[in-house]
């Protein structure tokens, strides 16, 4: 099994509208998760982080986590074109110092 | 801005050369990562540092070795490139304070 598993895609999605992105991890000791973007051709950056269980939201995107179950998710609302991207999953172990490990990505694709 | 620099965009290297790759990063962050990026492996990680002259293994280290002698340069070395280490090369940096990591552009290296 791997480390983090996510659905490849491509994941395509009207513009407009809501965009979910999903993410299982198998390390249970897992306290911090993160959500970066990456355009084609580009370095990932940073969009969303979650550290407790529930949903954390940040203009246009919620982030869902879910230890018990170890499924970490990114909604994307009202998606535009400039969503695009691939968008990798990473849990890290501790807060702060982090030896990430990143999923493969989703590649989404918003269709205006 | 935080700025991670990387000393090539695109390299050719023939089998059994040795290859540097530059990173520099001018926030004074204590931590920096070296990662390769492959279609369908995602991003992996090299190796790391969390202080100068200190290095601790990642999840691929075979055929690489790093240097870390001054806070805000961090060089990979491939001893003795090989076709197989064709792949983007991503180096990142990280406050220690903080949990986001800052990518530089990446290097594409290509091994003939």
């Amino acid at each position: 099994q791997k480390e983090v598993e996510q659905n490849s895609g491509p994941l395509s999605v009207p513009e407009g509208a809501i965009a979910s992105l999903n993410c299982t991890y198998s390390d249970r000791g897992s306290q911090s998760f993160f959500w970066y973007r990456q355009y084609s051709g580009k370095s990932p950056e940073l969009i969303m982080s979650i550290y407790s269980n529930g949903d954390k939201e940040d203009g246009r995107f919620t982030a869902q986590l879910n230890k018990a179950s170890q499924y970490v998710s990114l909604l994307i609302r009202d998606s535009q074109p400039s969503d695009s991207a691939t968008y990798l999953c990473a849990p890290g172990a501790n807060f702060g110092n982090e030896k990430l490990t990143f999923g493969t990505g989703t590649r989404l694709t918003i269709i205006p | 801005d935080v700025k991670v620099t990387q000393s090539s965009r695109y390299l050719v290297k023939r089998t059994g050369e040795k290859v540097f790759l530059e990173c520099v990063q001018d926030m004074d962050h204590e931590n920096m990562f070296w990662y390769r990026q492959d279609p369908g492996l995602g991003l992996r990680l090299i190796y790391f540092s969390y202080d100068v002259k200190m290095k601790e293994k990642g999840d691929i280290p075979e055929g690489y070795s790093v240097s870390r002698e001054k806070k805000e340069r961090f060089s990979l070395i491939l001893e003795s490139a090989s076709t197989n280490q064709t792949s983007m090369y991503l180096c990142a940096s990280l406050p220690g304070d903080s949990y986001e990591q800052y990518f530089g552009p990446g290097t594409r290296l290509t091994v003939t």
